[in-house]
């Protein structure tokens, strides 16, 4: 998995929590993403960063904030949980022009 | 109208059978292309990767673009039951290179024994 690890892998929480999923990579790659997965909407991007502190919006970027304070790690956060952010949650990394290569997910269930 | 449009399919085929999965697309901005493939509960694994028109081969998969028509295939010979899965297909383009992909929805293939 391209030294790729998500944690936790699963997780149920209730509408109005936070809600931090962690990304971290052994690659040393500049670039770390946030995507969700939908039926229907196939692969979504949410926040990306091309470097540690710089990060830019994707797609649909409402409701999310992201961080990284190291290479290695990318962190995703729903500051306030809803149940339309239940989703199966990808990180993927990439260097240069080289193609994304993704983790295996988190599963967010938001009840 | 989506910038990416993928059949969701899904596509049913005997083992042994020839595959072919396609996209099409609308920003003619896009240089690069890429087909994933994804297992249950898995994340998307690259599979073929091309930033040209023409044809790339890698051992039973070719992947085909064709930009004039705005246009891409990836071709599976002698299907396997393990070749069972979504294939997503992904494109990018300038400023942004590789790095903001459009997926398509992606294509849930089952290869029957």
């Amino acid at each position: 998995d391209a030294g790729i690890t998500q944690s936790p892998r699963h997780k149920v929480t209730e509408t109005g929590t936070p809600v931090t999923l962690r990304c971290h990579q052994t690659e040393n790659h500049r670039y770390m993403y946030w995507y969700r997965q939908d039926p229907g909407h196939g692969l979504r991007l949410i926040h990306y960063s091309y470097g540690v502190k710089d990060t830019d919006k994707g797609e649909v970027s409402d409701g999310y904030s992201v961080s990284r304070s190291k290479t290695e790690d990318f962190l995703l956060t729903l500051e306030s949980a809803t149940s339309s952010q239940t989703s199966v949650y990808f990180c993927a990394i990439s260097e240069g022009v080289q193609p994304q290569h993704f983790g295996d997910g988190t599963r967010l269930s938001i009840l | 109208q989506k910038e990416v449009e993928q059949d969701p399919g899904p596509l049913s085929v005997p083992e042994g059978a020839i595959v072919s999965l396609n996209c099409t697309y609308s920003n003619s901005a896009f240089q690069y292309f890429m087909w994933y493939r994804q297992y249950s509960r898995k994340g998307p694994e690259l599979l073929m990767y091309t930033y040209s028109s023409g044809n790339k081969e890698d051992g039973r998969f070719t992947a085909q673009v064709d930009k004039s028509s705005k246009y891409i295939s990836l071709f599976i010979r002698d299907s396997q039951p393990s070749d069972s899965a979504t294939y997503l297909c992904a494109m990018g383009g300038l400023p942004q290179g590789a790095q903001k992909l459009v997926f398509g929805q992606g294509t849930r293939l089952t290869i029957n024994p």
